[in-house]
């Protein structure tokens, strides 16, 4: 079974600070992927950033960065700049290959940046 | 291009009557999901095709539930004898093909049972 969890139900950042959200992992699957959505009150489901498991490097997308350490199940986003039109959930997601079809994800992390 | 669509947009019934819910997946995309996403219960993953095919319905909630696509497209959610705990929104994700390949969700339809 997969599992992740988000233990940040929220923060509150200033505007152009920096801020990491948290993610830890666990699946037996030796290959998968993992995923950062953002959801504004709007309720779409925006992709941000994708990290294979096997991959190298750190994924980065602009302002997002995936700070992935695969020893330690962990795959925390982090935002740099922050803007207020950040303010949403961020939710952490992962899918292995050979496991469960659909994404598996964790509770989110209610962001809010303050001007 | 065009993104994942989804209708209706929102949805209010009764207790007790059947709803059908679709998804108009990216174009070119092989592979639909189906999720739910309740207050509770957080985002569960409810159905994938590959194609026309469901190799899993095991997260179907209960046997009211049941999905469809047809012509390796578009894909019916339909829940039957609705009930108040079925209120929630439901989301639909299409990507390129399965494995671990980004999945694009639409915008949802949210779902009232009174």
């Amino acid at each position: 079974a997969q599992k992740i969890t988000q233990t940040q139900p929220g923060m509150f950042v200033q505007e152009k600070e920096a801020v990491t959200l948290d993610c830890t992992y666990d699946t037996s699957d030796p290959s998968y992927g993992l995923f950062w959505y953002k959801q504004p009150s709007s309720g779409e489901m925006i992709f941000l950033i994708y990290q294979g498991s096997y991959d190298q490097q750190n994924a980065t997308e602009g302002r997002y960065s995936l700070n992935f350490q695969k020893a330690r199940k962990s795959a925390n986003l982090v935002i740099s700049a922050s803007q207020l039109g950040d303010s949403a959930m961020y939710f952490c997601a992962m899918r292995g290959v050979g496991g469960a079809d659909g994404l598996t994800f964790g509770k989110g992390t209610h962001l809010i940046i303050q001007p | 291009g065009a993104g994942v669509s989804q209708s209706p947009s929102n949805k209010v019934t009764e207790k007790g009557k059947d709803v059908e819910l679709r998804c108009d997946p990216i174009s070119g995309h092989t592979a639909l999901y189906w999720y739910r996403q309740s207050l509770g219960q957080g985002l569960e993953f409810l159905i994938y095709f590959q194609g026309n095919s469901a190799p899993d319905k095991s997260g179907l909630p209960s046997d009211r539930f049941s999905a469809e696509r047809t012509g390796g497209s578009v894909s019916t959610l339909t829940i039957q004898r609705t009930q108040q705990e079925d209120s929630a929104v439901y989301l639909c994700a299409s990507s390129l093909a399965g494995q671990v390949e980004t999945q694009y969700f639409g915008p949802g339809t949210r779902l009232l049972v009174l």
